[in-house]
């Protein structure tokens, strides 16, 4: 079985630019979850969709926001980039409850 | 709100040696899952071993066990025979059970190299 995917794999982008990045869960799995991890520090918890509605935010600023599709992908925006978005952005897939499983990420770097 | 320690930034042991890694948690709920997940310079973050905190009996996987104590709120790693593979940043994780707003909380991790 495919495990999580996400595009891109690396992306720059300059300050006050948006960016959308894109998540494809485990099959059978309705859950997804964004994290940020910055250079050097563990994940940060962004947000949390289960069947399409969010089900947890982290403390982050309006300027990201996220959504899920029928078929249980997801996207994270995040509009307004500043220099401090630059990190590697994590998406994980599980079934409700259980274990997370991670992507390989998306490496966001704001010039 | 729960937090996560993890008191060692770095570690080294040689090839084929066991070695433990620590992490204390910080928490007022009872029922919750406890992670370690390994982040090797691919940077997909892979998981390694899973405690769920009503089992009295440590988690093992292959070389990977846990030394889970409730009461102290700690819970250890150790790889045992450990191999070039295993270099790696290990994160510990605390996941409160629960159908819904499920996010982990990360340690700060322990930089794991394996000496040949």
């Amino acid at each position: 079985d495919a495990g999580v995917t996400q595009s891109p794999t690396h992306l720059i982008k300059t300050r006050g630019q948006q960016v959308t990045l894109r998540c494809s869960p485990i099959s059978g799995h309705k859950s997804v979850s964004w994290y940020q991890q910055v250079l050097g520090q563990g994940p940060q918890f962004i947000f949390q969709y289960y069947e399409k509605e969010e089900r947890g935010r982290g403390n982050f600023p309006d300027r990201f926001s996220a959504r899920q599709f029928p078929n249980y992908s997801s996207e994270l925006n995040v509009n307004a980039l500043l220099l401090g978005d630059s990190a590697l952005y994590l998406c994980a897939s599980s079934l409700l409850g259980d274990t997370q499983y991670f992507g390989p990420g998306t490496r966001l770097t704001v010039l | 709100a729960q937090t996560v320690t993890q008191s060692q930034p770095e570690m080294s042991v040689q090839e084929a040696e066991t070695v433990t890694l620590s992490c204390t948690y910080d928490t007022s709920e009872n029922n919750y899952y406890l992670f370690w997940y390994k982040q090797p310079p691919s940077r997909q973050m892979i998981l390694v071993i899973r405690q769920e905190a009503y089992k009295q009996q440590n988690a093992t996987e292959n070389r990977f066990s846990v030394n889970f104590q409730k009461a102290a709120k700690s819970f250890s790693l150790k790889i045992s025979d450990s191999q070039l593979g295993d270099t790696a940043m290990y994160f510990c994780a605390f996941m409160k059970r629960s159908f819904g707003n499920e996010k982990l909380t990360f340690g700060t991790g322990t930089r794991l190299t394996i000496i040949p």
